[in-house]
C-alpha cells in the first residue's frame, strides 16, 4: 500500500525566511509525485508533478526536488500570499494506477 | 469557466436523507475523481471513472455511497441515508488521462446534523 508523510505539520515563517517542506514515500514503482497547494474552502491546486529522482521543478519562489525516498519543497524568500497547506501525493504503478495517494499536508503561515 | 466546478458548494442535511453532490469536469478530461478530506487530512480516494465507465469504487465507504457518470462528462455522488460520520468535504477531479495531473474543484462541504 502506497504511503505518504509530509512534515513538519505546521511550519511559521517570517517574510523571507526561507526553509523546505519534506513528503517521504513509500511506492511500488512511482509513476510520479505531485505537489498541491490548498487554501482555506477551495479545492488542491496543482504546482508540480516529479517522474524520476533527481528531477527538480521551479515556479517562482518554489522549487521541488525528488529522491528514491521524499521530496521537498523549497520555498525561497517566501511572502505572506504563500501562505497555504501545501499537500503531496504519490501515483504508483501497483494495482491502483491512476489513484493518488496523498500526505496529510503541511500548514504554512507566513507572517509579514 | 475553463476549470473543474462542483455543486453545490454547501449542503446541510438531517441524518437519514438522501443527498446528491454534483461535478462538472474540465471538458475533454476522460478520467474524473472524487475524493473524500476530513478535517485536517489528504484527500481521500472514493471512486474513478474512465469516460462513463466506473472503473474503481474501492474507496466508496459503504454501500450507502453512488458514483455514476452517464454520459461521461458530469458527474454525480450519491449518498443515500446519510450519517453524521459522512460530514466532510467531497472534492471532484478530472484529468486528460489516469496518470495526467489531477485538477480539482473547490469541493462540496457536506454537513450532517
Amino acid at each position: 500500500e502506497d504511503q505518504v508523510t509530509q512534515s513538519p505539520e505546521a511550519l511559521r515563517l517570517q517574510e523571507g525566511e526561507s526553509s523546505s517542506l519534506n513528503c517521504s514515500y513509500t511506492v511500488s514503482g512511482l509513476r510520479g509525485l505531485f505537489w498541491y497547494r490548498q487554501d482555506p474552502g477551495k479545492g488542491p491546486e496543482f504546482l508540480f508533478t516529479l517522474y524520476s529522482a533527481g528531477e527538480e521543478k521551479e515556479k517562482e519562489r518554489l522549487k521541488a526536488t525528488l529522491t528514491k525516498k521524499e521530496s521537498f519543497l523549497h520555498i525561497t524568500a517566501p511572502k505572506p500570499e504563500d501562505s497555504a497547506t501545501y499537500l503531496c501525493a504519490v501515483l504508483g504503478s501497483g494495482g491502483s494506477n491512476y489513484k493518488l495517494t496523498f500526505g496529510k499536508g503541511t500548514l504554512l503561515t507566513v507572517n509579514p | 469557466g475553463a476549470g473543474v466546478s462542483q455543486s453545490p458548494r454547501y449542503k446541510v442535511a438531517k441524518r437519514g436523507q438522501d443527498v446528491a453532490l454534483r461535478c462538472d469536469p474540465i471538458s475533454g478530461h476522460v478520467s474524473l475523481f472524487w475524493y473524500q478530506q476530513a478535517l485536517g487530512q489528504g484527500p481521500e480516494f472514493l471512486t474513478y471513472f474512465q469516460n462513463e465507465a466506473q472503473l474503481d469504487k474501492s474507496g466508496l465507504p459503504s454501500d450507502r455511497f453512488f458514483a455514476e457518470r452517464p454520459e461521461g462528462s458530469v458527474s454525480t455522488l450519491k449518498i443515500q441515508r446519510t450519517q453524521q460520520e459522512d460530514s466532510a468535504v467531497y472534492l471532484c477531479a478530472s484529468s486528460l488521462t489516469g496518470d495526467q495531473p489531477q485538477h480539482f474543484g473547490d469541493g462540496t462541504r457536506l454537513s450532517i446534523l
